[in-house]
């Protein structure tokens, strides 16, 4: 099993909502990661976990809130969110730990979010 | 501060033509790895081919083959017999080797057309 899942596909919240996006992976990574892609963008890195433990918050506002409850999954917490932050949220893992040997990221399908 | 440059933002092929996708990078680093990822529309990233620092030799997949000139901090994509299947988004990205994180840094992007 060489896949990232991520739910849902598509979401539509207000900006008085509380939502959450899922990752899973059962690749045995041990670091996972989220990024945000605006359209005909690079991703942006926002947070890596390594060992399910918070190794990266790249100044990420604090409206969203990731979690790791475990190593296959990865939580991204969103609450009282921008219109701005409309965009493609991907989920990646590679095998780790970070830094040593070359470790691929692999990517998933992303969760399109659309702020009201 | 380690930069990834592509400077063309969109290229045009004819099918089973040959073209070049341009990438330029600055890290001060000596150890590294280079990548190329793809991003069909509205679809998963992928992994196309990737780049040791330390070895001399071009890595190939398949169509797939990269120029990498270390001096000059280049590392083009040349894709052959092109098929409409190529047409996407093609990011190059650095990653330091042995760092606190497998941080990837992405170019801007260059995206392809595939024209029958």
């Amino acid at each position: 099993d060489t896949e990232v899942t991520q739910t849902p596909k598509h979401l539509v919240m207000g900006m008085t909502n509380k939502k959450s996006l899922k990752c899973e992976q059962h690749m045995g990574h041990r670091a996972m990661y989220w990024y945000k892609q605006k359209a005909k963008k690079p991703p942006e890195l926002m947070f890596v976990y390594s060992y399910e433990k918070l190794s990266i918050n790249e100044s990420v506002p604090s409206r969203f809130s990731p979690e790791c409850p475990n190593s296959s999954l990865l939580n991204l917490h969103l609450h009282a969110l921008q219109p701005e932050d409309s965009a493609l949220y991907l989920c990646a893992s590679s095998q780790g730990p970070p830094g040593g040997n070359y470790n691929e990221q692999f990517f998933g399908p992303g969760t399109r979010l659309t702020v009201l | 501060a380690q930069t990834v440059t592509q400077s063309q933002p969109e290229m045009s092929v004819q099918e089973a033509e040959t073209v070049t996708l341009s990438c330029t990078y600055d890290t001060s680093e000596s150890d590294y790895y280079l990548f190329w990822y793809k991003q069909p529309p509205s679809r998963q990233m992928i992994l196309v081919i990737r780049q040791e620092a330390y070895k001399q030799q071009n890595a190939t997949e398949n169509r797939f083959s990269v120029n990498f000139q270390k001096a000059a901090k280049s590392f083009s994509l040349k894709i052959s017999d092109s098929q409409l299947g190529d047409a996407a988004m093609y990011f190059c990205a650095l990653m330091n080797y042995g760092g606190a994180t497998n941080k990837l840094i992405f170019g801007t992007g260059t995206l392809l057309a595939v024209q029958p």
